[in-house]
């Protein structure tokens, strides 16, 4: 079964670092363009970064640049999101989700997501 | 920064069809995907490439794209189609989201 388990998401106060991972199953993880989305309580999807397969290009929406990094590690079937000085508006639900297609960008579309990770970034 | 405008709610009575408009600056240009997300989980990719449709995909749903505007069109929508709907394209290096459609099948 194909899957993207999430993991990592907690409680934290502004100017603090987290890391969520993304365990994948059931594909060959190393052929796929990996994102993460987040969703704020109550509001709509938030592309937030995305890795190509070897990992040779990321790419990051606006509000966390400098703040966020994305990387993978392709033995482990892992994908990883290290979150440095969180601020309240970063508080949402993050999916890690697989990107559809080889391209460069991939546009085919997230065809697999987790179920998701709650950050909350408060003191 | 690039923006796609979504409609915030459209309504449908259970038989007819629904129609979901997503705009952007020359969008027809740009692939565009769209994704069903029902409360409590995680969202789901229902076309991609303007109007192919995922395995498992029911044939009722289905997109087209051309000029300033895609459209999401759900033919002889169910109850169970009532979802937060959301487009999405690339754009350079970013990836972005419309603000997303509520659609209440009445």
């Amino acid at each position: 079964e194909v899957q993207l388990v999430e993991s990592g998401g907690g409680l934290v106060q502004p100017g603090g670092s987290l890391r969520l991972s993304c365990a994948a199953s059931g594909f060959t993880f190393s052929n796929y363009w990996m994102s993460w989305v987040r969703q704020a309580p109550g509001k709509g999807l938030e592309w937030v970064a995305s890795i190509k397969q070897d990992g040779s290009e990321k790419y990051f929406v606006d509000s966390v640049k400098g703040r966020f990094t994305i990387s993978r590690d392709n033995a482990k079937n892992s994908l990883y999101l290290q979150m440095n000085s969180l601020r309240a508006e970063d508080t949402a639900v993050y999916y890690c989700a697989r990107e559809g297609g080889s391209s460069t960008p991939p546009l085919m579309g997230m065809d697999v997501w987790g179920q998701g990770t709650t950050v909350t970034v408060s003191s | 920064s690039y923006e796609l405008t979504q409609p915030p709610s459209v309504s449908v009575s259970p038989g007819q069809t629904a129609s979901i408009t997503c705009s952007g600056h020359k969008l027809g240009d740009e692939y565009v995907c769209w994704y069903q997300q029902k409360p409590g989980q995680s969202p789901v990719l229902v076309i991609y490439q303007d109007n192919k449709r995922p395995s498992g995909i029911p044939e009722r749903f289905s997109g087209s794209n051309s000029g300033n505007t895609a459209t999401l069109t759900i033919s002889g929508t169910q109850a169970m189609d009532e979802a937060d709907y959301y487009c999405q394209a690339w754009d350079s290096s970013t990836e972005v989201f419309g603000g997303g459609t509520k659609l209440t099948v009445l």
